[in-house]
């Protein structure tokens, strides 16, 4: 059971632009969780984002949530090369760490 | 160094044989998993542990096998029962179930030839 879905699956962008990734998700959360895969890698933690929070900053990287809707989004501002990965969210459900299937980034030159 | 180590990197297993993936972490973290990720796709969760000798089936555990004996490992096997085992594998740990941030390995790539 997949309990996130990133929208979207894959996108496009200029160096320079801003990127930006939603996740929606089914059941109720404690926390919702971004990382990010480098082709063949392991995946890296990005951020984490408690239920009671609306918004969180790191660097570059800035998340909402919004449990009304069930659906978090992921802001990459003035993208660079390096950021091309796929990202993840990851949510806490029944104790377990689930992952949606992620959205691929390209960052064009 | 602190961190989460898998090995091999790569592995080839012979349709009908048992293999086994290392996964050791020395993060002093409770909680560990195993995913299984198919190309192009999300993370499928295998197994999962939150104490020693104690191991929870995920959504796609059959065919597979683990064991949890010390803190700091946690072995999978992959059975002759499964399939279609050819997938890349990836290993994580937190400090508590689900609740904190993953620290992953960087994965075994494996190959049924």
């Amino acid at each position: 059971s997949q309990q996130g879905e990133e929208d979207p699956q894959a996108l496009s962008i200029q160096e320079g632009e801003n990127a930006t990734m939603n996740c929606s998700y089914k059941t109720s959360i404690n926390n919702l969780q971004w990382y990010r895969q480098n082709s063949g890698r392991g995946l890296v933690h990005l951020i984490l984002i408690r239920s009671n929070e609306r918004e969180k900053h790191s660097g570059r990287l800035r998340v909402t949530l919004d449990t009304s809707k069930k659906s978090s989004s992921l802001l990459i501002t003035a993208s660079r090369a390096a950021d091309t990965a796929s990202y993840f969210c990851a949510t806490d459900g029944d104790d377990k760490i689930i992952f949606g299937k992620g959205t691929r980034l390209h960052i064009l030159p | 160094d602190g961190g989460i180590t898998q090995s091999p990197k790569y592995l080839f297993r012979k349709e009908g044989q048992n293999v086994t993936l290392s996964c050791e972490q020395n993060l002093n973290h409770d909680a560990m998993y195993w995913y299984r990720q198919d190309p192009g796709q999300g993370l499928r969760l295998i197994y999962y542990s939150q104490i020693v000798n104690d191991f929870q089936k995920g959504d796609i555990a059959e065919g597979y096998s683990v064991s949890r004996e010390k803190k700091e490992s946690f072995p999978l096997t992959v059975t002759s029962a499964q399939k279609n085992p050819t997938a890349f594998y990836l290993c994580a740990s937190s400090i508590l179930l689900g609740y904190a941030e993953a620290f992953f390995g960087q994965g075994t790539r494996l190959t049924v030839v």
